[in-house]
């Protein structure tokens, strides 16, 4: 059973041109969650997804930031006209249920995007 | 709101020392706690947890004990080796109605031999 897979591991976007992130859960899991760290931070909520819906996107940035889970496919989350303070490691977690019964989540190995 | 505190870092150690990581917690309702283990340029691994008060969490000879009276989740382990430098993260979440795990900011471990 695969874990958590994200690509690409390494981003390097110009600023203003666009950076696409994906993630696809472990075999199962329908809850998907994004998370950004920046340099010598712990890791900060964006959003949490089920299957073409979102659940929870408090911690998502206004503008220029959002993301998607279809119904097949992996999650993407998408950075338009990006600015160097996006860049980060921005890790995907996914989960079998949405909170209940003790739920464990399993982290992907993150895309670290540097934007020059 | 709810948020998790951890000492800061860097935490530097010799092999076989003893390792005391502090986290306290701040929550409105009765959290899952964990720990977890970044190692450099990976993800996030999870170290271990605990669900109720006085539960203790245990893996790879570290341990912690979900302490609701003083809301801490030390992390401890007896004898520590150089492969257990690494960053780790104490971190909380709800089990009700959605998941959103809240994470310290990280305490770098360095273990010299």
């Amino acid at each position: 059973n695969a874990g958590v897979m994200q690509n690409p591991r390494h981003l390097v976007r110009r600023r203003g041109q666009e950076a696409r992130l994906r993630c696809s859960p472990m075999k199962g899991h329908s809850h998907v969650y994004w998370y950004r760290q920046l340099p010598e931070e712990g890791l900060k909520f964006m959003v949490y997804l089920q299957k073409e819906n979102i659940i929870d996107e408090s911690g998502m940035p206004k503008e220029r930031f959002s993301a998607e889970f279809p119904k097949e496919g992996p999650s993407i989350l998408r950075i338009q006209q990006v600015v160097r303070g996006d860049s980060a490691a921005y890790f995907c977690a996914s989960s079998q249920t949405g909170g209940r019964l003790n739920t464990e989540a399993f982290f992907g190995q993150g895309t670290r995007l540097t934007v020059v | 709101g709810d948020s998790v505190t951890q000492m800061e870092g860097p935490v530097t150690l010799s092999e076989e020392a003893f390792l005391t990581i502090n986290c306290t917690y701040t929550a409105t309702g009765y959290p899952s706690l964990f720990w977890y283990v970044q190692y450099p340029g990976e993800g996030l691994q999870l170290l271990l947890k605990a669900t109720k008060a006085d539960d203790k969490g245990s893996n790879k000879g570290f341990e912690a004990t979900y302490r609701k009276e003083t809301t801490s989740f030390h992390l401890e382990k007896g004898s520590v080796q150089v492969s257990d430098s690494a960053v780790y993260f104490c971190a909380l979440s709800f089990n009700t109605g959605g998941f959103k795990t809240i994470f310290g900011a990280g305490t770098r471990l360095f273990v010299k031999a």
